[in-house]
């Protein structure tokens, strides 16, 4: 099995400064990897995914995603936070034959005015 | 375009109750799956569907159970229901790109 850890429970940002959001992997061999994002009493959104075909993601709404295989990393970033983006984000990776997915336990994002 | 469609979208049950979940997708995908969300968790898998006719167990499968009515439909049953079971659930379909699709939940509570 594979799993993902993120390493922060609550981020707080002011609204356009820059968002990180950190999460590690542990897989075998090459995952397949993804963020979510789901805004309060809504459903999963995808956000961008990462297939081993270019490091450095890009996706909707001004997020990206570096895939680095030597730290396991595979941490979410936007340049500017927006009121917007205050949701919860969900870092998680693919596996086994049915490509089940695994979830890690979330980061909740703040934007403060 | 519908994608994921789920109901109900509300429903509270007594202890020892059933009910079942329905989920469709319009999007021709062979897979599909059954989660639940916890507060402070992420999802975890109950079921999954790789193909119309064929059901595995997750992570997460005692107290469910499943059926893939047909390529669109993907049922999931609480024989009977208990306080544990008070959670979100989530069907989801994947597309050959490997990646899923949610439906908006069905937010469940066990009296």
């Amino acid at each position: 099995a594979q799993s993902v850890t993120q390493l922060d429970s609550h981020v707080s940002v002011s609204e356009g400064t820059p968002v990180l959001l950190r999460c590690n992997y542990s897989s075998s061999y090459s995952p397949s990897l993804f963020w979510y994002v789901q805004h309060p009493n809504k459903g999963l959104q995808l956000l961008l995914k990462y297939t081993s075909a270019a490091t450095l993601v890009k996706g909707i709404n001004g997020f990206e995603a570096e895939f680095k295989k030597s730290e396991t990393s595979f941490h979410l970033t936007k340049p500017s936070a927006h009121m917007s983006d205050a949701a919860e984000y969900f870092c998680v990776v693919s596996w086994g034959s049915a490509r089940q997915l695994t979830f890690g336990s979330g980061t909740q994002l703040t934007v403060l005015p | 375009n519908a994608g994921v469609t789920q109901t109900p979208k509300f429903q509270v049950l007594k202890t020892g109750q059933s009910m079942t979940l329905q989920c469709a997708q319009d999007m021709n995908h062979n897979s599909m799956y059954w989660y639940r969300q916890d507060p402070g968790m992420g999802l975890r898998l109950i079921y999954y569907s790789a193909s119309e006719g064929t059901t595995d167990k997750g992570e997460v499968p005692n107290g469910y159970n499943v059926s893939r009515l047909n390529k669109r439909e993907f049922s999931l049953r609480l024989e009977s229901a208990a306080p544990s079971q008070t959670s979100v659930y989530f069907c989801a379909s994947r597309s050959d790109a490997d990646t899923q699709y949610f439906g908006p939940g069905t937010r469940l509570t066990v009296l």
